[in-house]
């Protein structure tokens, strides 16, 4: 069984349109993340969700709204896609919530990404 | 965080040890240092981490100096499948678990 899922895996929309792209990891975690990775394969966070609750959100334009209806799932909508929206965008999870003090933090585990073209 | 300095490229021969560096002479008392790779079209993996004592796992080996401002991840015998790009990333407690790739290591095994 696959841990953390993303659908689609490729996306081919024009400039304008809106679109979603769902995740769901079956590994029992709080923690959810969206990453963008670009053309030159810079990978950065984008949000991160713990048990439905924002905790990161990395100066993403408003046109992009992460959405957790349980913490099994975290969805990204994108509202008037833009060219440079284009990207490989990955979704991650890990376990238990974010630690404010002592210990490393959880590992991550990535799921497959969605290649997302803007025509 | 502290940056992290890695070389662009390097090559291994299969069944032999690869040695990746990572200098991070920026790094503060409570941060640690994580190692993951990402194989070509694939979302990022786990390898391993370690705050100032080696480590080993299933993986591979992560060796951090005594003054902590470099580290050297080691896939003891390297295979085909190793090829990859490896990322160093430091990190402290807690900050929202935020992961904050470089441009990390290509790593090519080859025959």
């Amino acid at each position: 069984d696959t841990a953390v899922s993303q659908t689609p895996k490729y996306l081919v929309t024009q400039m304008g349109n809106d679109k979603s792209i769902k995740c769901e990891q079956n590994l029992g975690h709080d923690t959810m993340y969206w990453y963008k990775q670009d053309s030159k394969k810079f990978l950065k966070i984008m949000f991160s969700y713990n048990n439905k609750e924002l905790i990161i959100n990395e100066t993403v334009p408003n046109r992009f709204s992460p959405k957790s209806p349980d913490k099994a799932h975290l969805n990204l909508h994108i509202n008037s896609l833009e060219l440079g929206d284009s990207a490989v965008y990955f979704c991650a999870s890990s376990q238990g919530p974010p630690s404010l003090a002592g210990g490393p933090y959880n590992e991550q585990f990535f799921g497959p990404g969605t290649r997302l073209t803007v025509l | 965080d502290a940056k992290t300095t890695q070389p662009t490229s390097m090559d291994c021969a299969e069944g032999r040890a690869a040695n990746l560096p990572c200098n991070h002479s920026t790094i503060s008392g409570n941060e640690y240092v994580y190692w993951y790779r990402q194989i070509h079209s694939q979302g990022p993996q786990y390898i391993i981490h370690g705050l100032k004592n080696n480590e080993t796992n299933e993986m591979a080996s992560l060796i951090i100096t005594e003054d902590r401002k470099s580290s050297t991840l080691i896939l003891p015998h390297a295979t085909l499948r190793d090829t990859a790009v490896y990322y160093c990333i430091v990190t402290r407690r807690g900050g929202g678990n935020k992961l904050t790739f470089g441009t990390g290591t290509q790593l090519k095994v080859e025959l």
